[in-house]
């Protein structure tokens, strides 16, 4: 299986401050011959179930505010909020769909 | 909006079989555009996918989970469900049913998931 990693585990962001989380793979999960990195990042409320933010690394799902973005390659990849809002607190997931579908163990974030 | 639903018992015994059914309104598992999957979530940890069904009924299973999942679907109820034998504590867990994202994705049929229930939790307790 593709192990996916998250850092940090967990920080704290000032409201309207960027807030940056890391995800990488155990190996590449970018397919050369279609140019696209199998990577998706979710968002989880507490109580709620995941909700999906941004697909093939980069591209996000419909009604995601663009405060949320995505980058990376191959096997580095980047969620980032670029002015954290009271609403965005919970805990993101990076997810690899290359292989066996695989999750990062999470990174959940608070306000400072 | 397509919505999902899981519906299943709360409780069940070590050693025994627990089935769970996701009710799907809103959209048609006969669609030929998605996949239909289960994950599960052990509390306060992460999430871990099990299976994922398609409406010919071709199977997708996890294979770190070895083999005591069985997924199936039902399109004329447009429901679809998940059997897991020999029940033991390391399977308690919130359970959600969810629908994988209709794009295409070239070399790999399960893209990620774009609609998900609200969960079910499982405990294993005798």
């Amino acid at each position: 299986d593709i192990v996916m990693t998250q850092s940090p585990d967990s920080l704290a962001v000032s409201l309207g401050e960027r807030a940056t989380i890391n995800c990488k793979s155990s190996q590449s999960i970018l397919y050369s011959s279609y140019n696209k990195n199998y990577l998706a990042w979710y968002q989880q409320k507490s109580g709620q179930p995941p909700k999906l933010l941004i697909y093939w690394a980069s591209t996000r799902e419909s009604g995601v505010p663009d405060r949320f973005s995505g980058s990376g390659s191959e096997t580095d990849f980047t969620l980032t909020i670029s002015s954290l809002q009271a609403e965005d607190v919970a805990v993101y997931y990076c997810q690899q769909y290359y292989g066996t579908p695989t999750f990062g163990q999470g990174t959940k974030v608070e306000i400072k | 909006q397509v919505h999902l639903q899981e519906s299943g018992p709360g409780l069940v015994k070590p050693s025994e079989t627990l089935s769970l059914t996701c009710s799907v309104s809103g959209g048609s598992l006969s669609s030929s555009l998605y996949f239909w999957g289960w994950i599960r979530q052990p509390p306060g940890k992460g999430l871990e996918w099990i299976a994922s069904v398609y409406y010919t009924g071709s199977t997708h299973y996890n294979p770190s989970l070895k083999s005591r999942f069985s997924i199936s679907s039902d399109t004329s109820k447009n429901q679809f469900s998940l059997k897991l034998n020999s029940v033991t504590a390391a399977d308690t867990a919130i359970y959600y049913c969810a629908r994988h994202l209709g794009i295409a994705a070239p070399r790999a049929p399960l893209p990620p998931f774009d609609s998900w229930g609200q969960g079910t939790l499982v405990t294993v307790s005798s």
